[in-house]
Order: structure tokens, then sequence, then C-alpha cells
């Protein structure tokens, strides 16, 4: 099973800087099948992100992703108060899928 | 614009069986995989195990012995059933669908979209 380690576990920013979010893997994520994903409280799991960095429909451009192998980024660049949530990496290159343990986005 | 909705029991005895089901509108259920993913409060997401339309599965193996997913696509349903449920079973179920994609050749993908998620409790 892959293991995702994700850091930090929270981040504090204020609005219009850059969130930076790591994503580890215990071994190499086969064809860098990676995912992204935004979760509000209340909320299901939004997709950003997919195969490490194309963007999912309707996000906007403020959000990358970076990485291969076993070592993947997201970007937030020009945070907005909107982007306060929990961000998890997620791997669907090998069965079984596994989820990183979480980021926690705080906009100050 | 496709929509998961899931429905069945919020609360279930200790030693009984989950059973869960998600439904979909606007869209069919081919060409897609169908997911059941889990989030216990306060924490992080687990994947539960995924079925095909031709009734293909695969589970998570920390849940296998437990698990039995089932699709009818006449209703665009999927189903989980989760046996000898414990206070550790206690979460929020997610349904989800699961692109099949293709670049040099095809692959299971992402989720996009989730239901919304429904709370199920563990208790006598």
């Amino acid at each position: 099973e892959v293991v995702l380690t994700q850091s930090p576990a929270t981040l504090s920013l204020s609005p219009g800087e850059r969130a930076t979010v790591s994503c580890g893997a215990s071994q190499s994520v086969s064809s860098n099948y990676l995912a992204w994903y935004q979760q509000k409280p209340g909320l299901a799991p939004r997709l950003l992100i997919y195969d490490a960095s194309s963007r999912a429909t309707g996000i906007p451009d403020r959000f990358s992703g970076s990485g291969s192998g076993t070592d993947f980024t997201l970007t937030i660049s020009r945070l907005e108060p909107e982007d306060s949530a929990v961000y998890y990496c997620q791997q669907y290159g090998s069965s079984p899928y596994s989820f990183g343990q979480g980021t926690k986005l705080e906009i100050k | 614009q496709v929509q998961l909705q899931e429905s069945g029991p919020r609360l279930v005895r200790p030693s009984g069986t989950l059973s869960l089901t998600c439904t979909v509108s606007g869209a069919s259920l081919g060409n897609y995989y169908w997911n059941w993913i889990r989030q216990p409060a306060g924490k992080g997401l687990e994947w539960i195990g995924r079925i095909s339309t031709t009734g293909s599965t695969s589970y998570n193996p920390s849940l296998k012995s437990r698990v039995t997913m089932s699709l009818d696509a006449s209703k665009k349903q999927f189903s989980l059933n989760l046996s000898s449920m414990t206070a550790a079973d206690a979460a929020v179920y997610y349904c989800a669908r699961q692109t099949v994609a293709y670049t040099n050749n095809w692959y299971l993908g992402w989720f996009d979209p989730w239901g919304q998620g429904t709370l199920v409790t563990v208790s006598s």
C-alpha cells in the first residue's frame, strides 16, 4: 500500500500570500496518478487537481499541482478567504487507493 | 450536471450490517467506476472500494472480509454493505464517481463528483 504523508499539518497565511502543501509517497506513484481535493467543513471533498498537474474543470488558475515519483506539491497563489479548507492528496495509481492525512489551511 | 446522493439508515447496531445506496442523476453509470469512501469524525479519508458497470469489484484489504458492493444500472444506483459493524466504523460515508481516462493507455483516474455524504452512527 502506498502511504501518503502531507506537510505541514496546519498552515496559517494571509490573503494574497502563497500556500505550498507537500505530499510525499512511501513509493513511487504510478504514472503520477495523484489528485488533490479541497474539503470545507460539512461538505464533500472537491476535486482540484488530477494527474498531478491538471486542473479540474472550473478550478481557478491560482491552484496548481506539480511533482512526480514520490514528491508532489499543491500551490495556491494569491490566497483568498474562501481558500480556507482542508486539502488532501490521493493516489490512484495502485490499489488500495490512499489519501494523505490532510493539511488544514487557515486564512488569517 | 451529474449528482450523487447517498441514502440508507443512519443508525446501525453493533455487529449489524450497514446498507447504503448511492443514486446517480444527470448521467448513466456506463464508462465510469463507482466508489465508496468514508471519513470518521474529525479524521481523514479512507477508500472502501469500487465497482464497475460489469460488476467487477475491488475492495480495500483492510475491509475486504466485511464489504460487498453491487450495482443496478437500470436504477442508476450502486450499493455498499458493510457487515459486523463496530464503533470504529462510525463515519461519514461518501459515494463518488471515478473517471476512466486515456493518455497512452486506459487507466482508472480521479474521483469527481462526490455525493454529499451520509453520517452513520453505530450504537445499541
